[in-house]
């Protein structure tokens, strides 16, 4: 029954490194996202995506870039994994118009050393 | 820019009580989506309540309930006869014209057997 699924759900890196997350949806979504998620914050929309393709910036894009080449793959790339990183980072994926709300992965925690 | 303003940032509740998570939020639309979210220990999160904005009569969705406010901008969740699974965190969420979901910090809730 798993609809939105995180490759990893602990991933520990070293300073520098460049990072994958990878997401996958099996609902034919057209909507991805990636947030992070930090105590006292909630949740941060970083990218999302609306269409093979395409990407836009979300709230806290720096440091980060995605990738979607196919419709039921949305990636999340770290060019140079830092400290200020370290965090939980949820994908989300969603129907056209969102109203129903976003199905989620349960989540990649992620550690830089 | 819309906010979502969770107040609580951790509640109690005696198991078969009934207990109500607060959240107000600012817009200038005048037609959205709100929503509950509720993320266990195992990290999923997981859609407990949706409310469109148009509609005035509060969703329900059986022990869960919302007191939806448009003028105050208020939403908040009430959840009846507590179970210990109900024990999590929960956030609150605006669905924005750009059909992203922007989400409180969140509450913390313990059910106390």
């Amino acid at each position: 029954d798993v609809k939105v699924t995180q490759s990893s759900r602990y991933l520990v890196k070293r300073t520098g490194e460049k990072v994958f997350l990878e997401c996958v949806q099996d609902m034919d979504h057209e909507n991805m996202f990636w947030y992070r998620q930090d105590p006292g914050l909630g949740l941060r929309l970083i990218y999302f995506s609306y269409d093979v393709k395409m990407k836009e910036k979300g709230d806290i894009p720096e440091g980060y870039s995605v990738s979607r080449e196919k419709k039921e793959r949305f990636s999340l790339i770290l060019e140079s994994a830092s400290t200020n990183q370290t965090s939980m980072y949820l994908c989300a994926s969603s129907l056209g118009t969102s109203y129903y709300g976003y199905t989620f992965g349960s989540g990649t925690r992620l550690t830089v050393v | 820019a819309q906010t979502v303003t969770q107040s609580q940032p951790e509640m109690s509740v005696q198991e078969a009580e009934t207990v109500t998570l607060s959240c107000t939020y600012d817009t200038s639309e005048s037609d959205y989506y709100l929503f509950w979210y509720k993320q266990p220990p195992s990290r999923q999160m997981i859609l407990v309540i949706r409310q469109e904005a148009y509609k005035q009569q509060n969703a329900t969705e059986n022990r869960f309930s919302v007191n939806f406010q448009k003028a105050a901008k208020s939403f908040s969740l009430k959840i009846s006869d507590s179970q210990l699974g109900d024990a999590a965190m929960y956030f609150c969420a605006y669905l924005t014209g750009a059909n992203n979901l922007f989400f409180g910090t969140g509450t913390r809730l313990t059910v106390i057997p």
